[in-house]
């Protein structure tokens, strides 16, 4: 199911660019969710949103500031980071925080 | 405390031969969900399998197969007849009430199947 879309699909960017990745989901869910990958560590949840309203901060840096207009678009702003910010970047939405969440294909970022 | 564990980091197989990924978790609730998702090289996570922690009911999907054991707290996952498409790294995930039934992912199983 591609019911949730991520652009884009990679990144590279500077420290001191600013830069905004993208998620919609077209499932008709209240929640959403940014994760991030890096390699070889597990999937570490940075942010949760429900009904448009954030609920989770994972003691994310200010460096990444969330957004949801809606329910069925989230974004993640990016502005002056670091080298070790580089991974990959998921978004999920499940119907309600209890329910299964549903993946985009992913931002893969670099930061140079 | 939560936690998932995958000890198997890498697995490799030749073609049709079947392979088990375990999956071992801790919690102290009652009300739990296991979770499998797949993430082949394109990235994204698939959704595969949820099983509450009141439903022990092994499950049967075309090649997959899950087995749930609660005693054992283990909640394998077999591919049967695998297949070069089955190549991808495989979560264990596990959500429960008192964590607000946030996700807590496993390390991971790299399954590479060899034609």
């Amino acid at each position: 199911e591609t019911g949730v879309t991520q652009t884009p699909r990679h990144l590279v960017m500077g420290m001191t660019n600013k830069k905004s990745l993208k998620c919609e989901q077209h499932l008709g869910h209240n929640a959403m969710y940014w994760y991030k990958q890096s390699a070889k560590k597990p999937l570490e949840l940075m942010f949760v949103y429900n009904f448009k309203e954030q609920t989770e901060n994972n003691s994310v840096p200010s460096r990444f500031s969330p957004e949801c207009p809606n329910s069925s678009h989230l974004f993640l702003h990016l502005h002056t980071l670091q080298p070790e910010d580089s991974a990959l970047y998921l978004c999920a939405s499940s119907l309600t925080t209890t329910d299964t969440q549903y993946f985009g294909p992913g931002t893969r970022l670099t930061v140079l | 405390a939560q936690k998932v564990t995958q000890a198997q980091t890498e697995i490799s197989v030749v073609e049709k031969e079947d392979v088990t990924l375990d999956c071992v978790y801790e919690t102290r609730d009652t009300t739990y969900y296991l979770f499998w998702y797949k993430q082949p090289p394109s990235g994204e996570l698939v959704f595969l399998i949820r099983r509450n922690s009141f439903d022990e009911q092994n499950e049967i999907s075309g090649r997959y197969s899950w087995n749930f054991q609660k005693s054992t707290s283990s909640f394998n996952f077999t591919i049967t007849a695998s297949q070069v498409v089955d190549s991808a790294v495989y979560f264990c995930a596990l959500s429960q009430v008192s964590n607000d039934y946030k996700l807590s992912f496993g390390a991971g199983t790299t399954v590479t199947v060899r034609a």
